[in-house]
């Protein structure tokens, strides 16, 4: 059963427009979600986190906003830029107390920045 | 310059055969994970330590094995038992917090494994 859920596999914005990558969680547990960066053949790369006491964090061009009601992220870029095409991981954690360990990712989205 | 090192980058391995992936890092961070990614699909947990001398199993721990003698280094050998070991493979490594919320995980390059 997929815990964190990024139901759109790509998505296909103009070069200088937003791109808005959401993401879906079921684990009320998560307290802490983070998004990733992927080029091909590449480790993912840290974007931006956020905080379950928080419902908006900002960092330049990113934005991550969380719906902990509607167990909903989403990831903000503006203006997207040709070098944002890659694949964008949302990945969630929770604080177990020494006990289980490790993010869980969804799936990715391919986000594709059209000139 | 502090970072997480894999290698190889590519790796082949016979069929039936023992391969070990290595992962160095000098981050000083205390825990470090295997995680395996597949096309289409999420990077999914293999292993995970938290301290020297201790790992536990992740989600797909079948078929591999590791081992952490040292706070550095988390080799990870995937072993004739696991089915379908044609993957890109991921090493991270974190600081681990006792109160709240893991920070700063880090990611190496990776290493692509084909069975041939």
């Amino acid at each position: 059963d997929q815990q964190v859920k990024q139901n759109s596999p790509s998505l296909s914005v103009q070069e200088g427009r937003i791109s808005i990558l959401n993401c879906d969680y079921t684990n009320s547990m998560f307290d802490y979600f983070l998004w990733y960066k992927k080029y091909p053949a590449e480790g993912p790369t840290f974007l931006i986190s956020i905080s379950s006491i928080k419902d908006k964090n900002e960092d330049g061009r990113f934005t991550v906003f969380l719906n902990k009601s509607a167990k909903h992220l989403s990831l903000h870029i503006v203006p997207s830029q040709p070098g944002d095409s890659a694949v964008y991981f949302c990945a969630a954690s929770m604080y177990s107390g020494g006990g289980a360990d490790g993010l869980t990712f969804g799936k990715g989205t391919h986000l594709i920045i059209q000139p | 310059d502090g970072g997480i090192t894999q290698s190889p980058k590519y790796l082949f391995r016979k069929e039936g055969q023992n391969v070990t992936l290595s992962c160095e890092q000098n981050l000083n961070h205390d825990a470090m994970y295997w995680y395996r990614q597949d096309p289409g699909q999420g990077l999914r947990l293999i292993y995970y330590s938290q301290i020297v001398n201790d790992f536990q199993k992740g989600d797909i721990a079948e078929g591999y094995s590791v081992s952490r003698e040292k706070k550095e280094s988390f080799p990870l050998t995937v072993t004739s038992a696991q089915k379908n070991p044609t993957a890109f493979y991921l090493c991270a490594s974190s600081i681990f917090q006792v109160q709240g919320a893991r920070r700063g995980y880090t990611f190496g390059s990776g290493t692509r494994l084909t069975v041939v």
